[in-house]
């Protein structure tokens, strides 16, 4: 198997700037992909292939990947942004989720 | 619209078994690969399997490995997953995703079905 560890939890205030982190085993070698999941609704893809942006997500939501680590940074964080972030990377033929951080913005 | 819509779900004895579908609408199903993932209340992100598009590469995640079977109907707009034996642990929203193309990302999720397996 293949293990992604997220820290549980993260607190921003409004307009700060949140850093969301995800460690892997050589991470920066494999694509990670971020997703965003509100309190009873399905996950929604924010960042995928390290950096990219699907369409419609606003462009306070950026990525990064090196290392052993990906981080999802949200600028200009608003209340709407409090959610549920997992990270994600395909290890061979395995589909690995992180357990997911749940960002409070207070 | 693109959109994953799950149905099969509901409430069954452990050592059940229950049938899973996910109808797709609004895109070429046969141009994309699928996955199952499920969500055990107030916990995290679970993959469970994995088809491609023609059916021909399917993998499974270790902890459910042997309890499930995936499978897909081009033809209908489908994608099932099978379960056996089912557990107390199996109990989860289970939701169907659709592959991001060369991307490793899965950009399409539908709304998720509830299993319950209680005796």
């Amino acid at each position: 198997s293949y293990e992604l560890t997220q820290p549980p939890s993260v607190s921003v205030s409004p307009g700060q700037t949140a850093s969301l982190t995800c460690s892997g085993d050589k991470l920066g070698d494999k694509f990670a992909s971020w997703y965003q999941q509100r309190p009873g609704q399905s996950p929604v893809l924010v960042i995928y292939q390290d950096t990219k942006r699907p369409s419609g997500i606003p462009e306070r939501f950026s990525g990064s990947n090196s290392g052993n680590t990906a981080t999802l940074t949200i600028s200009g964080t608003q209340a709407m942004d409090e959610a549920d972030y997992y990270c994600q990377a395909w290890d061979a033929s395995i589909v690995a989720f992180g357990e997911g951080t749940k960002l409070t913005v207070l | 619209e693109v959109q994953l819509v799950e149905s099969g779900g509901g409430l069954v004895q452990p050592g059940g078994s229950l049938r899973l579908s996910c109808a797709a609408s609004g895109f070429s199903f046969n141009d994309y690969n699928l996955i199952w993932v499920r969500q055990a209340p107030g916990k995290g992100l679970e993959w469970l399997s994995y088809i491609s598009s023609s059916s021909g590469t399917i993998y499974y995640g270790d902890s459910v490995k042997g309890r499930l079977s995936i499978s897909r109907d081009n033809a209908k707009n489908s994608l099932f997953l099978q379960m056996y034996n089912l557990r107390a642990e199996d109990t989860a929203v289970y939701y169907c995703a659709r592959d991001f193309p060369e991307s490793d990302a899965f950009d399409i999720w539908g709304q998720g079905t509830v299993v319950t397996v209680s005796s």
